[in-house]
């Protein structure tokens, strides 16, 4: 089973549309989970990190399942700069490197 | 906001010759790390270095890869001898704490081995 799986997509939607991701994780023990974001041939960049109890910062909302290992991210009211790569990112058991899925391509239109 | 910054932003190399990446992590993180990422594929840890020790390292980190913290603001990535499978993205990155913080990470230096 790899580490971090996640759907590749490309998920294609338009404009105004809510738009969900899913993941999920073999390490039991991982502590931290994240959301990261990476335009074409840029670095990483923290999105939200993902607490047990969810949590939503604008129109992005995230949850974590610990008993199933899976890990989503919602979308709202899709704009056209939220056209990139989604990576779901979870720590290893010592806490000390991040894990990464190989990510889902989102492309939204006008 | 303060960033990680990585240089060079490419850099092109022969075969069999070392390459040094920089870095200069977030001034006030402990905690630092180098990934890569070959074109097309996902990121992938190489190792993570506190206190001036590596912490942990990948199977991808071998003898040919080091780790130096040179000065107080460097942090250096050499590879002793290039092969032509070493070409990728290698991102620098750091926090505070490593166990539940996020990490910043700078915008890579994208490694060419002809």
């Amino acid at each position: 089973r790899k580490e971090v799986e996640q759907d590749p997509g490309p998920f294609n939607v338009p404009e105004g549309a809510t738009v969900a991701f899913n993941c999920t994780y073999s390490n039991s023990a991982s502590q931290s989970f994240f959301w990261y974001r990476q335009d074409c041939r840029k670095e990483p960049k923290l999105l939200m990190s993902v607490y047990s109890s969810g949590n939503e910062d604008g129109r992005f909302t995230a949850q974590l399942n610990r008993a199933s290992q899976y890990i989503s991210l919602l979308i709202r009211d899709s704009k056209l700069s939220d056209s990139a790569t989604y990576l779901c990112v979870v720590n290893n058991q010592a806490g000390t490197a991040l894990i990464f899925g190989k990510g889902t391509t989102l492309s939204v239109s006008s | 906001e303060p960033e990680v910054t990585q240089t060079p932003s490419h850099q092109v190399t022969q075969m069999g010759q070392e390459v040094i990446l920089r870095c200069v992590p977030i001034s006030n993180h402990l905690y630092f790390y180098w990934y890569r990422q070959i074109l097309g594929q996902k990121v992938e840890f190489l190792v993570s270095f506190y206190n001036n020790e590596i912490s942990e390292k990948s199977e991808i980190f071998d003898d040919q890869f080091s780790v130096e913290r040179p000065d107080g603001s460097n942090f250096t990535l050499k590879i002793r001898s290039t092969k032509l499978e070493d070409s990728a993205m290698y991102f620098c990155a750091s926090n505070i704490h490593h166990s539940n913080q996020p990490q910043h990470f700078g915008d890579g230096t994208r490694l060419s081995i002809l």
